[in-house]
Formats: C-alpha cells, structure tokens, sequence
C-alpha cells in the first residue's frame, strides 16, 4: 500500500506571497494531520482534520488556514508568508476514531520543504 | 496540554554498543506515548508505541521502551546499534481523546565505527 504522499517535495516563495501544500492520506485513513517542523526543532502541531471538519487546531496564527476533502486529501494553505515560515511541513494520516476515546498512530509523509526569501 | 522533555539533544555511541535515549512527559491525563525516528530529509518513522498493558514495548530495528508512570518517563533502548541507526529520535505524547501530538525537541544519536 502506498504511504502518506506530498506535494510538493520543495518550495521556494517569496514574504508576503500565498502557498499551498497537498496531501494525500493512507487509504483508509480519515483523518489527517498538519505539522511544522523548523531545522533543529520537533514538529509542532498545526490542524488535525477527521472527516472534513477540524478536530484540533495548535497555536499558530490566522495566515494558517487548512481543509479536507470528501477523498480525505487536505491543503494546507499560508497566506502572507514570512521568513519564519521556512520548514519543513508533515502531514501525517491515521484511521481516525471520531473522536470517541482511543488514539490513532499517525503515519507521516515525506514532508514539503518551504523556503520563504 | 501535554509536553514532553527529551533531555539530551546529541547522544554520541560507539558501534555494538548499548544505547539509552530519554525522554519524560507532563501531563494532567492519561496519554499514550511514541517514539519516532527520522533519518535526514526524511519525514517520521514510527518506532514503537505505548498504549496500554505492559510496561515494556518493543519496537522495529531492536528498540524497546519502558513506560513508568511514576517517574513520567518513557526512555528509548538499544542493546546493540548499529551505524544504520544514526538518526534523530522524537518521543512524542497524545492524550486520549485527540490526534493532536505533542514532540519532544528531539535526540540526534550518532553512532560511531
């Protein structure tokens, strides 16, 4: 079976320009997880989405924004990106619960590598 | 919330010998816990997991775990690595009703011939 997948690998953008990451989830797997992982840190969480609406959202700023797909594919979308936005990105896909007790192990994609000039 | 301290940013082992990766959680609930690893420009491998029931949890490459509940801590073991195993290790906590993963800041094991 195929893995979680990203697109794109790499990405250079310029301050204040918009960008978008894809992400497709193991198949089977409803839910899908974002998170930003910058050069000498752990990733740090973003969005989780299970079945198209948003289950958790981290501490990161409005310019953030992300949706799920009826496939279960999802964007994550940053406008009016800054220097600091310069990571890696990871998307990581699990069978989802509905949020009804029990945890799913998350499978994680290579990752998109964004480099804002 | 939970979070997680892994106590040593660069652990440095020679070959063949055993090795001890530790990381301890903060949390006012129940959590399961993780371990990861990812080999350079890569994203994350799952190493092992503990959800419940026994204490000690072996996972893929040789790595076992020890969960203790007393002392919040979850170290990651190696009997024997190998130079393959030089990678950065994250331990990682999610409590019981979300998705939502908690990393350490992680541990770059370097194994040396």
């Amino acid at each position: 079976d195929a893995g979680v997948t990203q697109s794109p690998t790499h990405l250079i953008k310029t301050r204040g320009q918009h960008v978008t990451l894809r992400c497709s989830p193991i198949s089977g797997h409803k839910s899908v997880s974002w998170y930003q992982q910058v050069l000498g840190q752990g990733p740090q969480f973003i969005f989780q989405y299970y079945e198209k609406e948003e289950r958790g959202r981290g501490n990161f700023p409005d310019r953030f924004s992300a949706r799920q797909f009826p496939n279960y594919s999802s964007e994550l979308n940053v406008n009016a990106l800054l220097l600091g936005d310069s990571a890696l990105y990871l998307c990581a896909s699990s069978p989802g619960t509905g949020g009804r007790g029990g945890t799913d192990t998350q499978y994680f994609g290579p990752g998109t590598r964004l480099t804002v000039l | 919330a939970q979070s997680v301290t892994q106590l040593d940013s660069q652990v440095p082992v020679f070959e063949e010998a055993p090795v001890e990766l530790r990381c301890n959680y903060s949390s006012s609930v129940s959590v399961y816990l993780f371990w990861y690893v990812q080999y350079p420009n890569q994203g994350l491998q799952l190493l092992l997991k503990y959800l419940s029931g026994s204490t000690l949890v072996k996972g893929i490459n040789g790595f076992e775990a020890e969960f203790n509940k007393s002392q919040t801590s979850f170290h990651l073991r190696k009997p024997s690595v190998h130079i393959s195993d030089t990678a950065e290790y994250f331990c990682a906590v999610s409590g019981m009703n979300f998705n939502k993963f908690y990393f350490g800041s992680g541990t770059k094991l370097n194994v040396k011939p």
